[in-house]
């Protein structure tokens, strides 16, 4: 049963704590997407992989995020220093590409920064 | 550059018609989508529509494309409380290297 897979599923740290959080996207596919849900924004785009090379992260504040494909089964979405207004339910969703492509969402990783 | 607008709330009442309403403005979307989040979890694609159709309609989905005007629509006949939930219209266009665009979503409150 192919998924995209999330962890942690949940993170509370500290104002000033680094967080990274992982995603394995589905086997083959060759775009990754980062996403941002929070009641008041909706859901925001902060990066974009195409073949692990970043196409667009002018979504993602780049003072404190930074987001990697170190191989093609991983990425990271890394929030150094966090601060309150982080907190959010991040999304990684993966798909095969190609023109007609559906994007495959993980179950998200939920932080809370106190 | 591209964007994907919807209102990000909406109330029916149970058995009622639901309506969600999208707006796009790649000329070039050449698949737009309609996905949904239930509580808790990620986003599920519902279903999609090719740009050369003006219509797709799947059990009580009903599925709108007017690509003269941009404008996308999710109907959703006889609404139940299972349906309550978060509702993204997203597209996709050719020569944009992959990238699908999603809009903030529009949260579904059923009424009873």
């Amino acid at each position: 049963d192919a998924r995209v897979t999330q962890t942690p599923r949940h993170k509370v740290t500290e104002m000033g704590q680094e967080v990274t959080m992982r995603c394995q996207p589905i086997l083959g596919h060759n775009t990754v997407f980062w996403y941002r849900q929070t009641m008041m924004q909706g859901l925001e785009l902060l990066a974009y992989f195409r073949n692990r090379a970043p196409l667009d992260d002018s979504g993602m504040p780049k003072d404190r995020f930074s987001a990697e494909m170190p191989d093609a089964t991983l990425a990271t979405l890394k929030i150094q220093p966090s601060e309150p207004r982080d907190s959010a339910v991040y999304f990684c969703a993966s798909g095969p590409g190609q023109g007609k492509t559906e994007a495959f969402f993980g179950q998200g990783t939920r932080l809370t920064v106190v | 550059g591209e964007d994907v607008e919807q209102s990000l709330f909406l109330s029916v009442r149970e058995g009622d018609s639901s309506v969600i309403n999208c707006t796009y403005t790649d000329s070039s979307s050449t698949y737009l989508y309609w996905y949904k989040q239930e509580p808790g979890a990620g986003l599920q694609l519902l279903t999609y529509i090719f740009s050369n159709m003006d219509m797709k309609q799947d059990q009580r989905l009903t599925v709108l494309l007017n690509k003269k005007d941009k404008h996308l629509s999710l109907r959703i006949a006889d609404t139940q409380t299972g349906d309550s939930a978060i509702y993204f219209c997203a597209e996709i266009s050719a020569g944009r290297d992959d990238k699908i665009i999603f809009g903030k979503g529009t949260r579904l409150h059923i009424l009873p």
